[in-house]
């Protein structure tokens, strides 16, 4: 099992859409956690840091359940502007950052 | 420029040559990580300093993989031997000290084995 998964998507989206991503984590010794939006062919960029209260940025909702091991990112309001890949990461707790394989988000007009 | 500096962004090679990659980390960041990246997959964790000291390197890597850290400031990645299946998006990141701190990446030098 890998450490972090996602689905890999594509999720294809029209504009003002909601959409949502999961991502699970394996090690419960995890600390931290974080979505990253990665452009084709760029770095990651991170996008928030996840907080154990959930916490909101403009249109983008995070949110972590440490019983299921899981953390999620709401994007309301899409735009064509949010098409990118989200990476998940998490801390493994030896401070090893380990990210998923990404999911692929579409907006479309 | 205060961010991650990777050099140099784009590297052609011969299979069998050797490459070597340099990752200047944000100056105040103590932590510093090195990934790699295929097509279509995310960052695959190779190895991290926190100063000079490597503290974990992958299982998966190859011996032929080595990464420096001298003065606990810039970072070398080195690859022995190159072979195509070394070809991918290197990516260096670094992040402060303590739990909860954010990682930032350089742009990445793009790897191609020929």
């Amino acid at each position: 099992r890998k450490e972090v998964e996602q689905d890999p998507g594509p999720f294809n989206v029209p504009e003002g859409a909601t959409v949502a991503f999961n991502c699970t984590y394996s090690n419960s010794a995890s600390q931290s956690f974080f979505w990253y939006r990665q452009d084709c062919r760029k770095e990651p960029k991170l996008l928030m840091s996840v907080y154990s209260s959930g916490n909101e940025d403009g249109r983008f909702t995070a949110q972590l359940n440490r019983a299921s091991q899981y953390i999620s990112l709401l994007i309301r309001d899409s735009k064509l502007s949010d098409s990118a890949t989200y990476l998940c990461a998490v801390n493994t707790g030896t401070d090893k950052l380990i990210f998923g394989t990404g999911t692929r988000l579409q907006v479309f007009p | 420029d205060t961010g991650v500096s990777q050099d140099p962004r784009h590297k052609i090679t011969k299979r069998g040559q050797n490459v070597t990659f340099r990752c200047d980390p944000i100056s105040e960041h103590n932590r510093l990580y090195w990934y790699r990246q295929t097509l279509g997959q995310g960052p695959e964790f190779l190895t991290y300093f926190q100063n000079e000291a490597q503290l974990e390197k992958s299982r998966l890597l190859s011996d032929r993989f080595s990464a420096e850290r001298p003065k606990g400031s810039f970072s070398t990645l080195e690859i022995q031997r190159t072979e195509q299946g070394d070809s991918a998006m290197y990516l260096c990141a670094s992040s402060s000290q303590g739990a909860g701190t954010e990682a930032f990446f350089g742009q990445g030098t793009r790897l191609t084995v020929v």
